[in-house]
């Protein structure tokens, strides 16, 4: 079946440093391709999100870049701080099946 | 205006016990995914419901689990004779016509603790 992987499970950077969390998508019919927060107990939320048609797309201190012949998308997350810390994951989305495959997520700790 | 809802929030149910969970979308969102998420992994996709459309069961783990979305809104996922690797959050998302955008908004979750 379809998939998504997603590197590093874990990532730790100190406080000002970036970030950057990279997956690899299967399906090359998928068309949006979003990124999720999750703090802890908490729901998943969208933090930026890409459609196929765009190769970069960025929102203050978060960007999102595609490479549809690759099939891989990376969330950049620079000048990091504490509140950054959370699970991100990714999820392409394919508009021909409605379905929303997601990655299995990268705990990030960023230290002060 | 409100979001996603869902109730209850935790369930603690022996096994063997069948337990409904409720999820109430976003109002005039037509489509509603239901997903399970374990302990430290990622979101699995049990079903999606578009407007008045067949849902797409094809996420669904077996055959004790069962969804039901009525008048186009509310959805009832229901595990009948519940395991204890039925433990998990259940999550619900809604978002709007999907032909306009790709969005997804999620409910806080409910905690199914299966003893």
């Amino acid at each position: 079946g379809e998939n998504v992987e997603q590197h590093p499970s874990t990532l730790s950077v100190q406080e000002g440093d970036s970030a950057v969390i990279k997956c690899t998508y299967s399906d090359s019919a998928s068309n949006y391709f979003p990124w999720y927060k999750q703090e802890l107990g908490k729901r998943p939320q969208l933090i930026i999100d890409i459609r196929s048609n765009v190769g970069e797309k960025k929102d203050q201190r978060i960007a999102v870049t595609l490479n549809k012949t690759a099939k891989h998308f990376s969330l950049h997350i620079t000048e990091t701080q504490p509140e950054d810390s959370a699970v991100y994951f990714c999820a392409a989305f394919t508009s021909g099946t409605y379905k929303y495959i997601f990655g299995t997520g990268t705990r990030l700790k960023v230290l002060a | 205006g409100a979001g996603v809802s869902q109730s209850p929030s935790n369930k603690v149910t022996e096994k063997g016990k069948d337990v409904e969970l409720r999820c109430d979308p976003i109002s005039g969102h037509t489509a509603l995914y239901w997903y399970r998420q374990s302990l430290g992994q990622g979101l699995e996709f049990l079903i999606y419901f578009q407007g008045n459309s067949a849902p797409d069961k094809s996420g669904l783990p077996s055959d004790r689990f069962s969804a039901e979305r009525t008048g186009g809104s509310v959805s009832t996922l229901t595990i009948q004779r519940t395991q204890q690797e039925d433990s998990a959050v259940y999550l619900c998302a809604s978002s709007p016509e999907l032909l306009l955008t790709y969005e997804q908004y999620f409910g806080p979750g409910t905690r199914l603790t299966v003893t």
